[in-house]
């Protein structure tokens, strides 16, 4: 089975620090895994994916993710914080042996202070 | 190319009367894919089509949805005797729905038909 936690349901920092939003994951199979962003009343945007190839992947608008299966984690980092980082992320796993269907998070709203 | 579309993009319906939504994927894409997203909230799996297999129905919350897909196109949802806990954001994606262990179809997400039922 697969199941994806997101452990913390909200996220605040500050202009120019660290992100780290985390998530742990659940899977019967080597999975392949999806941050997503979602912007107020915008559609959901892939940020990046893992699908077995190097453990440490990049995505749009310097946010990284590194897969660590000995954690059974994919957290999704950024090194400097801007104002529009402000949305909401969700961490997906999808099944490879069932059609790729995918397995959502309950997602992290991240909030970016002046 | 285009994205995925939706329609209408909001819908604001009474309480006990129907509803169809409509969602267009992207072409070729043979995994279609409904969600429902209530405010503040995360996303909740509805329904799965992937080419002409059986499809995936283990997320409708009642058999007041139901769901058609013609062939690998246009797909509808359809909500009966609409009640006010069925206002929220429905989503539509699609993708390239492989399996044998093929992975790292993302899916392709609409822009959502917001429901508001009175």
């Amino acid at each position: 089975a697969q199941s994806v936690t997101q452990l913390d349901s909200h996220v605040s920092v500050s202009e120019g620090t660290p992100v780290l939003l985390r998530c742990n994951y659940s899977s019967s199979y080597s999975p392949s895994l999806f941050w997503y962003v979602q912007h107020p009343n915008k559609g959901l945007q892939l940020l990046l994916k893992y699908t077995s190839a190097a453990t440490l992947v990049k995505g749009i608008n310097g946010f990284e993710a590194e897969f660590k299966k000995s954690e059974t984690s994919f957290h999704l980092t950024k090194p400097s914080a801007h104002m529009s980082d402000a949305a909401e992320y969700f961490c997906v796993v999808s099944n490879p042996y069932n059609f790729n269907k995918f397995y959502f998070g309950s997602g992290t709203k991240l909030n970016v202070k002046p | 190319g285009a994205g995925v579309s939706q329609s209408p993009s909001n819908k604001v319906t009474e309480k006990g009367k129907d509803v169809e939504l409509r969602c267009d994927p992207i072409s070729g894409h043979t995994a279609l894919y409904w969600y429902r997203q209530r405010l503040g909230q995360g996303l909740e799996f509805l329904i799965y089509f992937q080419g002409n297999s059986a499809p995936d129905k283990s997320g409708l919350p009642s058999d007041r949805f139901s769901a058609e897909r013609t062939g690998e196109s246009v797909s509808t949802l359809t909500i009966q005797r609409t009640q006010q806990e069925d206002s929220a954001v429905y989503l539509c994606a699609s993708s390239f729905g492989t399996s044998g262990g093929r992975r790292g179809n993302e899916q392709f997400f609409g822009p959502g038909t917001r429901l508001t039922v009175l």
